[in-house]
């Protein structure tokens, strides 16, 4: 079945390290996307990526970086400068440009990172 | 900034009774969405309906959508407590559709009890 895999499910930060999320997709989607959901809040989008090799910030990107080498893959790193990083994070694909204006996204199940 | 705000933020129905949600949102839309939540996991897709469309049904899910009020409300009819869930509104306002960005609103808390 395709899907959206997220891994780690539960992740632990100490002070100063960083930390990689992964995010793979077999829907042969070209458009995928990071969101932070705080509890009880929306969620708001971190990094999100058209196409392999290119990506763009989105609202809160601050302290965070990502890469598009392949097209099923989009990990996300909370670096050490994301000075308040306990969240769950939510990674998201979606057709892209081959689709239309109207495009629903598909979710993995989200990681959720906490600080020692 | 999020788009969509949903009322109420919290609702708790008895089971076989209808729920209904609210979205408002700010700009003009290509597109709005209707997700689910289930505590712990990621969202799942329920319901897509256009700007040009007024009202969008599938199984128990009824969507209204009102451009000139910039509103759209979400009604679960005979729910059931497998219906229990956060649900989030969300629209691509703003971005002109060009990047299939959404912004989701801050969603509203469905209880079903049995």
């Amino acid at each position: 079945d395709g899907g959206i895999t997220q891994s780690p499910k539960y992740l632990f930060r100490k002070e100063g390290q960083n930390v990689t999320l992964s995010c793979e997709q077999n829907l042969n989607h070209d458009a995928m996307y990071w969101y932070r959901q705080d509890p009880g809040q929306g969620l708001r989008l971190i990094y999100y990526s058209q196409i392999v090799n290119d990506f763009q910030k989105g609202d809160i990107a601050e302290g965070y970086s990502v890469s598009r080498e392949k097209k099923e893959s989009f990990p996300l790193t909370v670096t050490s400068a994301q000075k308040n990083p306990t969240a769950f994070y939510l990674c998201a694909s979606s057709l892209g440009l081959r689709g239309t204006v109207n495009q629903p996204q598909h979710f993995g199940d989200g990681t959720r990172l906490s600080i020692l | 900034s999020q788009q969509g705000e949903e009322d109420p933020q919290a609702l708790s129905i008895q089971e076989g009774e209808n729920a209904t949600m609210n979205c408002s949102y700010k700009t003009s839309i290509n597109n709005l969405q209707w997700y689910r939540q289930n505590s712990g996991r990621g969202l799942v897709h329920l319901i897509l309906i256009r700007s040009n469309e007024r009202e969008k049904h599938s199984g128990r899910l009824r969507v209204t959508l009102d451009t000139s009020k910039k509103s759209s409300s979400l009604l679960i009819t005979a729910s059931r407590a497998a219906d229990t869930a956060s649900y989030f509104c969300a629209t691509d306002a703003g971005y002109g559709g060009a990047t299939n960005k959404l912004i989701f609103g801050t969603g509203t808390l469905l209880a079903v009890q049995p």
